[in-house]
């Protein structure tokens, strides 16, 4: 039973709009939310994150949104660049349980 | 900067071989983990070390141990290695606080147990 569901596998974009991806969780224990990044042959690498007592965080091109009631959040890309192509993973956390969503592979066409 | 360090990149073993994954970081972080990466699956998580001379189990301990003597290095040990091993496996180290949070990760071992 997966804790942390990622539904779209592959996402396509046109460079310079918005990128949305989706993550979705089943337990309410989860309280901080982290995105993760990662390019082939390559470690994944942190790019956001959000506390549970939070509904938004912005670091530049990227914003998180988190809907708690839905037990959902989002990762929206604005405005998407070919350098983002890439395996984009979802985390959630509680002090002592990590589970990782299965990832979304975003392809931003030139 | 050399951040995560692991070795080797591409490991080929025989079913019931044993051999050691090796992870070695110089950022002073505390915490350690180790994850293995499947096709369609996130990340899960292995062992984890929150400091030196402690470890914990994750989601997906069997078949593997690990030991933190130094705060820098965090090997993995397969010790009857079985097909259902193979698997992309990732190290990463953080600062502290949740597991999971803000982690720096090595570039991956890829191992294919036969």
């Amino acid at each position: 039973d997966q804790q942390v569901k990622q539904n779209s596998p592959s996402l396509s974009v046109q460079e310079g709009r918005i990128s949305i991806l989706n993550c979705d969780y089943t337990n309410s224990m989860f309280d901080y939310f982290l995105w993760y990044k990662k390019y082939p042959a390559e470690g994944p690498t942190f790019l956001i994150s959000i506390s549970s007592i939070k509904d938004k965080n912005e670091d530049g091109r990227f914003t998180v949104f988190l809907n708690k009631s839905a037990k959902h959040l989002s990762l929206h890309i604005v405005p998407s660049q070919p350098g983002d192509s890439a395996v984009y993973f979802c985390a959630a956390t509680s002090y002592d349980k990590v589970i990782f969503g299965p990832g979304t592979s975003l392809s931003v066409i030139p | 900067n050399a951040g995560v360090t692991q070795t080797p990149k591409f490991q080929v073993l025989k079913t019931g071989q044993s051999m050691t994954l090796q992870c070695a970081q110089d950022m002073n972080h505390e915490y350690m983990s180790w994850y293995r990466q499947d096709p369609g699956m996130g990340l899960r998580l292995i062992h984890y070390s929150v400091g030196a001379g402690i470890t914990d189990q994750g989601e997906v301990p069997n078949g593997y141990n690990v030991s933190r003597s130094t705060t820098e290095d965090f090997p993995l040990r397969l010790l009857s290695a079985a097909p259902s091993q193979t698997s992309v496996y990732f190290c990463a180290s953080s600062y502290g606080g949740q597991l999971g949070e803000k982690l720096f990760f090595g570039s991956g071992t890829q191992l294919s147990v036969l």
